[in-house]
């Protein structure tokens, strides 16, 4: 089945270190996006990426970073400048990264600090 | 950052009961208004994207309607059943780049 593969389910970061969360999809979808989930707060975007080998800061960049090297993967890394890391995060994908095209997430990672 | 707001923050209704909810968004920019529907312990699924001033969506008991110019959208449910269950969003987009920004949901329960 065709979808979007976000690993590992739960993540424990210590303080200090950089973490990279995965996300794979095999949909064929140039864009992919990365957001992040606080209780009481909507989803918020961090990063998305149009096309291959192109990224753009959403919301909150801050203490991130992405690459974009092959189509069907987006993986996001936390580094130890990201103050405040313990979040569910979440992958999307769309079939373009035009505003009018509905996008499919994944199940989603939450990551804790120890 | 847009500022979008869904009310009710939560709802509790019987089955078949029909109810509605509602999204407010600037309406400056606006280009599309998406909504999702995120059961627990799923992902989030996408129900429709609105472009059109007027529009109005249907997808077998849920519809929706878009007002671009004062800038609200409503989401329909009619005759609520226990599985419609799930925190609903919306989330406008200004620009053509899909840059979504969502609102906290409102969070729906359907009991016998």
């Amino acid at each position: 089945d065709g979808g979007i593969t976000q690993s590992p389910k739960y993540l424990f970061r210590k303080e200090g270190q950089n973490v990279t969360l995965s996300c794979e999809q095999n949909l064929n979808h140039d864009a992919m996006y990365w957001y992040r989930q606080d209780p009481g707060q909507g989803l918020r975007l961090i990063y998305y990426s149009q096309i291959v080998n192109d990224f753009q800061k959403g919301d909150i960049a801050e203490g991130y970073s992405v690459s974009r090297e092959k189509k069907e993967s987006f993986p996001l890394t936390v580094t130890s400048a990201q103050k405040n890391p313990t979040a569910f995060y979440l992958c999307a994908s769309s079939i373009s990264g035009v505003g009018n095209q509905p996008q499919h997430f994944g199940d989603g990672t939450r990551l804790s600090i120890l | 950052i847009l500022n979008v707001e869904q009310s009710p923050q939560s709802l509790h209704v019987q089955e078949g009961d029909s109810t509605n909810f509602t999204c407010s968004f600037p309406s400056s920019n606006f280009y599309a208004l998406h909504w999702y529907r995120w059961e627990t312990a799923k992902s989030p699924e996408a129900l429709f994207v609105m472009t059109l001033n007027g529009d109005e969506k249907k997808k077998g008991r849920i519809s929706a309607t878009l007002n671009t110019k004062e800038g609200y959208s409503y989401l329909y449910i009619k005759g609520s059943q226990p599985e419609d269950s799930a925190t609903y969003l919306c989330a406008p987009n200004t620009g053509t780049a899909s840059k979504l920004t969502f609102g906290t949901g409102t969070r729906l329960q359907v009991t016998l």
